[in-house]
């Protein structure tokens, strides 16, 4: 079964760098995973695509603070020079034939 | 500018019927599949349904399979989502989203997101 599974919160201080962790489920280590940011009482705003060899391609105008790496069937998003408003939930997504499957979110809280 | 704006949302009583619709601007509609996510109050995405950019292929997720119809009017560059017999946990916000496509390929990662249309199912 195609899961992916994020911690529920993580927080990090104002200028500081954090790294949220999204993990592919069993048999499904190999599969791209991208990254979605959902501000408060706003829709979802994809941020970037990470591929199992670690490459990654970013959405249109999203700044270089926010960049993607993988470690086996971990996918990671880094946001670096924290702001205020990357105060946010962040999804993890991915995909295969008749199916997209979201994790559950990682609430950032900017200190 | 893309841009993708959902309309229909609203109160319905439970066994109601809804219809949603996503327009879709600059960009080329034809050219992208595209999907339907909600999003319940209080929790996480949920995709619900996908079509092809050639209304060939549909898929749906199992808690809306049988209730919910997708499609799409190339023509009209919009999306549809036909609800039916709705339930009170259809409650949710409800967002199209279109799927990154390059070369000819899509993927199954959505690129880009309306703001989203609110439906409530309550008697």
């Amino acid at each position: 079964q195609l899961v992916l599974t994020q911690s529920p919160s993580a927080s990090a201080s104002l200028g500081a760098s954090v790294k949220l962790t999204c993990t592919l489920g069993t048999g499904h280590s190999n599969y791209a995973v991208a990254w979605h940011q959902q501000q408060s009482q706003k829709g979802p705003r994809y941020l970037l695509k990470i591929n199992s060899d670690g490459s990654h391609s970013k959405g249109d105008g999203i700044p270089d603070r926010f960049s993607g790496s993988t470690s086996g069937a971990e996918r990671y998003l880094t946001i670096s020079s924290l702001q205020s408003e990357d105060e946010a939930d962040y999804y993890c997504q991915t995909w295969a034939p008749g199916i997209r499957v979201f994790g559950g979110g990682t609430k950032l809280t900017v200190l | 500018e893309v841009q993708l704006v959902e309309s229909g949302g609203g109160l319905v009583q439970p066994g109601g019927s809804l219809r949603l619709s996503c327009a879709a601007s600059g960009f080329t509609f034809s050219s992208h599949s595209m999907n339907w996510v909600r999003q319940a109050p209080g929790k996480g995405l949920e995709w619900i349904s996908y079509i092809s950019s050639s209304s060939w292929t549909i898929y749906y997720a199992d808690s809306v399979k049988g209730r919910l119809t997708i499609s799409r009017d190339n023509a009209k560059n919009s999306l549809y989502l036909q609800m039916n017999s709705l339930r009170d946990e259809d409650t949710a916000v409800y967002y199209c989203t279109r799927d990154l496509c390059s070369g000819g390929t899509c993927s199954g990662i959505s690129d880009y997101w309306g703001q989203g249309t609110l439906v409530t199912v309550s008697s």
